[in-house]
């Protein structure tokens, strides 16, 4: 059973799409990220949240948006997709809302705008 | 804010030979620091973490040190092997701050 899921795995879309990346865990987690990993593999919070409320919101475009509608899901739709909105993207889960403790990630999506 | 230094970028060894990959901090508040490796086509998975209140901790062949004075830590891979290419990352954090990645370590064994 996977812990933590995300959908698509890969995503090809032209420069101003609209679209969503799911996510789901079944770790029973309080906790839910969106990291964003560029091509040079630096690893960057965009959001967090504990138990539906948002908790971490980092300097990004409102273009994005996560949506959690139980804590089991975690899901980001991105308006307007532009050259530099491609990366790998990936969900993660974690028990509490101390940073403090381990963070299970998906496998990813790798988004390329076109 | 905290800032997560990471060093060397790639790392080249040979099979059964040690490997060190070194971390600063900015923060000394910051007391929580996991190491994560990233295998190709993956998700970062945790390998090992060590708390700001010990300075050492092992995990068979995995070891972290912790300088509290110094801020600085290190992952110590001994009698690498080729499962042990990947990408590590090192992290920080306090509390509920946001957890702080390095900038990535990829580590290649040759056999």
């Amino acid at each position: 059973d996977t812990a933590v899921s995300q959908t698509p795995k890969y995503l090809v879309t032209q420069m101003g799409n609209d679209k969503s990346i799911k996510c789901e865990q079944n770790l029973g987690h309080d906790t839910m990220y969106w990291y964003k990993q560029d091509s040079k593999k630096f690893l960057k919070i965009m959001f967090s949240y504990n138990n539906k409320e948002l908790i971490i919101n980092e300097t990004v475009p409102n273009r994005f948006s996560p949506k959690s509608p139980d804590k089991a899901h975690l899901n980001l739709h991105i308006n307007s997709l532009e050259l530099g909105d491609s990366a790998v993207y990936f969900c993660a889960s974690s028990q509490g809302w101390d940073q403090n403790t381990e963070a299970f990630f998906g496998q990813g999506t790798r988004l390329t705008v076109v | 804010g905290e800032n997560v230094e990471q060093h060397p970028s790639t790392l080249s060894v040979q099979e059964g030979d040690s490997a060190v990959i070194k971390c600063t901090y900015s923060d000394s508040a910051s007391n929580y620091f996991p190491w994560y490796k990233q295998e190709l086509g993956k998700g970062p998975q945790l390998i090992i973490d060590i708390r700001s209140n010990v300075g050492e901790k092992k995990d068979q062949r995995i070891a972290v040190t912790l300088n509290k004075t110094a801020k600085h830590f290190s992952l110590h891979i001994t009698e690498t092997q080729p499962e042990d290419s990947a990408v590590y990352f090192c992290a920080a954090s306090k509390g509920t701050d946001k957890l702080i990645f390095g900038t990535g370590t990829r580590l290649q064994v040759f056999p």
